[in-house]
């Protein structure tokens, strides 16, 4: 099992620029989590999906941020616009069922200049 | 909500047992104690979990006291690699029950 794969592991971006983080989950997980870790605040959850369906958005700092989950093994979060606070690392999870452990893939290091 | 409370650093002798704390006075009756622990630029790694009765694996032994109030994961003999920031979470096994890290304890296995 790869595990919880994330790209790109670095991006580099101006203010202003639209971002894409991309997530593939563990094979068989019906369960995806975004989060996103600062030194400021730590690990916050974003949003997370079951089945493909996003359940709570309520992470989600604003309307420029907005993530997708088109089929089961591949999901989105996007920046539009990016501005320099949101410089953090950005993780991806996924669990199976609902006792299950979060797997975490090792995250997107994202700079926004 | 910090349901959670641990020291924020520890060291610990390479070789020797590593003995963190976590402290959950108001944990519910079906929530369980998870433990992941972070290593420097990679994503939190899950360790070990339970309810109420003691639990090892092949990383960690994770005691849970009686009441349930509190709780000490043990790296029996720790290494260098140990070193890492460790994060105690209480959670309801159920959806819409998420994983909400605190600070956690930054470990330091010293040479």
């Amino acid at each position: 099992d790869a595990g919880v794969i994330q790209s790109p592991r670095h991006e580099v971006t101006e203010m202003g620029q639209e971002v894409t983080l991309r997530c593939k989950p563990i094979s068989g997980h019906d369960y995806l989590f975004w989060y996103r870790q600062t030194m400021m605040r730590g690990l916050e959850l974003l949003i997370y999906f079951n089945n493909n369906v996003p359940i709570d958005d309520s992470g989600m700092p604003e309307d420029r941020f907005s993530a997708k989950m088109p089929n089961a093994s591949f999901s989105t979060l996007k920046i539009q616009p990016s501005e320099p606070r949101d410089s953090a690392v950005y993780f991806c999870a996924s669990r199976g069922g609902v006792s299950s452990p979060l797997h975490f893939g090792n995250g997107t290091r994202l700079t926004v200049t | 909500d910090a349901k959670t409370t641990q020291p924020p650093s520890m060291d610990c002798a390479e070789g020797r047992a590593a003995n963190l704390p976590c402290n959950h006075s108001t944990i519910s009756g079906n929530e369980y104690v998870y433990w992941y622990r972070q290593i420097h630029s990679q994503g939190p790694q899950y360790i070990i979990h339970g309810l109420k009765n003691n639990e090892t694996n092949e990383m960690a032994s994770l005691i849970i006291t009686e009441d349930r109030k509190s709780s000490t994961l043990i790296l029996p003999h720790a290494t260098l690699r140990d070193t890492a920031v460790y994060y105690c979470i209480v959670r309801v096994a159920g959806t819409g029950n998420q994983f909400y890290f605190g600070t956690g304890t930054s470990l330091t296995v010293i040479p």
